[in-house]
């Protein structure tokens, strides 16, 4: 599986967009992009995921670029709830398991 | 309730006596997965499971035993717990290799 790097932390206003960035520069072509949080030393929750094509559900908006080599995670309104360490994962189809990475920091202020 | 659960929450053991994790998920996810997690560390990968009787070793296998016999359970066995296996630890189940996965919400260990 592809290796991705992200800044190690970032703030954000609360109820502005949050960008969060990974680069996943080494990826395949039947890799998927997966992000999740972690909110205090909870278990790790499941934001989103994509291929090529640029998702959105109810909680997060994935933006792919045309060659897949980046993407970037959108909180479109950040909230104080939101302040967890993201993380930006690469798994193939024949991937086995997440490899996590050190993520992002995000802080939501007042 | 439908989940992925752990058990027990927390745990206290001393050096030397085995201890054993339990996980459970209620969606029949063919892959399930043991995590530990640790200052500085942060996610490692103990075992993974891709069905019933069908194991393999992740990053950090060693002194953890894990079986699956039953496809929604995976319990992750310390043999003889040492003071290094102090850490959090997380269980997870995906439907298949290209689905997310489910984390339950972890086991602190404490080892004295």
């Amino acid at each position: 599986d592809a290796k991705t790097t992200q800044p190690p932390s970032m703030d954000c206003a609360e109820g502005r967009a949050a960008n969060l960035p990974c680069n996943h520069s080494t990826i395949s072509g039947n890799e998927y992009v997966y992000w999740y949080r972690q909110i205090h030393s909870q278990g790790p929750q499941y934001i989103i995921h994509g291929l090529k094509n640029n998702e959105t559900n109810e909680m997060a908006s994935l933006i792919i670029t045309e060659d897949r080599k980046s993407s970037t995670l959108i909180l479109p309104h950040a909230t104080l709830r939101d302040t967890a360490v993201y993380y930006c994962i690469v798994r193939g189809n024949y991937g086995q398991n997440f490899v996590f990475g050190p993520g992002t920091r995000l802080s939501v202020l007042p | 309730d439908a989940g992925i659960t752990q058990s027990p929450r927390y745990k206290i053991t001393e050096t030397g006596r085995q201890v054993t994790l339990m996980c459970h998920q209620t969606w029949s996810h063919s892959y399930m997965f043991w995590y530990r997690q640790d200052l500085g560390h942060g996610l490692r990968l103990i075992y993974y499971s891709a069905a019933a009787d069908i194991t393999d070793k992740g990053e950090v296998p060693d002194g953890y035993v894990v079986s699956r016999s039953k496809t929604e359970n995976f319990p992750l066995t310390l043999e003889s717990a040492t003071r290094s296996q102090t850490s959090v630890y997380f269980c997870a189940s995906s439907e298949t290799t290209h689905t997310e996965a489910f984390f339950g919400q972890g086991t602190r260990l404490t080892v004295v």
